[in-house]
């Protein structure tokens, strides 16, 4: 079993529909749960970062993160064409990325216009 | 802000060249600085972090006399392919930690796209 698990899609929705995109994982022991965002050939640009359970919102963008049950999820609200990129979730044992990120493959997100 | 640079974005080289890849933090101090390999359609793999002024730390599997790291100041970490091989194509991905950013985490350059012919 790997360590972070994520449906690597694609997942093709229509534009202004909301977006749920997923994330579990095996070791209890993470605490920072992050989200990052990459267009093709590019690095990853940071999205979301939360730590331990409960939700966190920023605009469009929700994270959620349930300790509990190993899972943690991203939702995107009025999807636009420019959201349709990959997005990986990532996480860590202890604060501020002093450990490093293990990251889920990537969910392969296209928003049709 | 946030803005970390890697140089090349693109290379192309001979089996058994050695390759440099440089990270550099544009508009903060780095403490800590960390490399990845991302190959195709698979998530980012960590392979080393390294500590300004100190050894890097390599994760299981890497080899580290053939990927050199050198984190000589606080803006500037570097990556050397040692006699590269095809099989070391791949997406290497910079990543820098500023502690004393709001939100404490890492921040990845665009990445090198490393082709051994």
């Amino acid at each position: 079993q790997k360590e972070v698990e994520q449906d690597p899609g694609p997942l093709s929705v229509p534009e202004g529909a909301i977006v749920s995109l997923n994330c579990t994982y095996s070791n209890s022991a993470f605490q920072y749960f992050m989200w990052y965002r990459q267009y093709s050939r590019k690095g990853p640009e940071l999205l979301m970062y939360t730590y331990s359970s409960g939700n966190k919102e920023d605009g469009r963008f929700t994270a959620q993160v349930d300790k509990s049950s190993k899972y943690i999820s991203l939702f995107i609200r009025d999807s636009q064409p420019s959201d349709s990129a990959t997005y990986l979730c990532a996480m860590s044992y202890s604060g501020g990325g002093a450990d490093g990120l293990t990251f889920g493959k990537g969910t392969h997100l296209i928003i049709q216009p | 802000g946030a803005v970390v640079s890697q140089h090349p974005s693109r290379v192309i080289c001979k089996s058994g060249t050695s390759v440099k890849i440089e990270c550099r933090s544009l508009d903060f101090q780095a403490t800590t600085m960390f490399w990845y390999r991302q190959f195709p359609k698979q998530s980012l793999m960590l392979m080393a972090t390294s500590n300004e002024g100190s050894k890097a730390t390599y994760e299981q599997g890497v080899e580290k006399d053939k990927f050199l790291i050198n984190h000589a100041s606080l803006t500037l970490s570097t990556l050397t392919v040692t006699s590269a091989h095809p099989e070391d194509s791949s997406f290497y991905i910079c990543s820098a930690r500023s502690p004393a950013r709001s939100t404490d985490t890492q921040y990845f350059g665009p990445g090198t796209r490393l082709t051994v012919l």
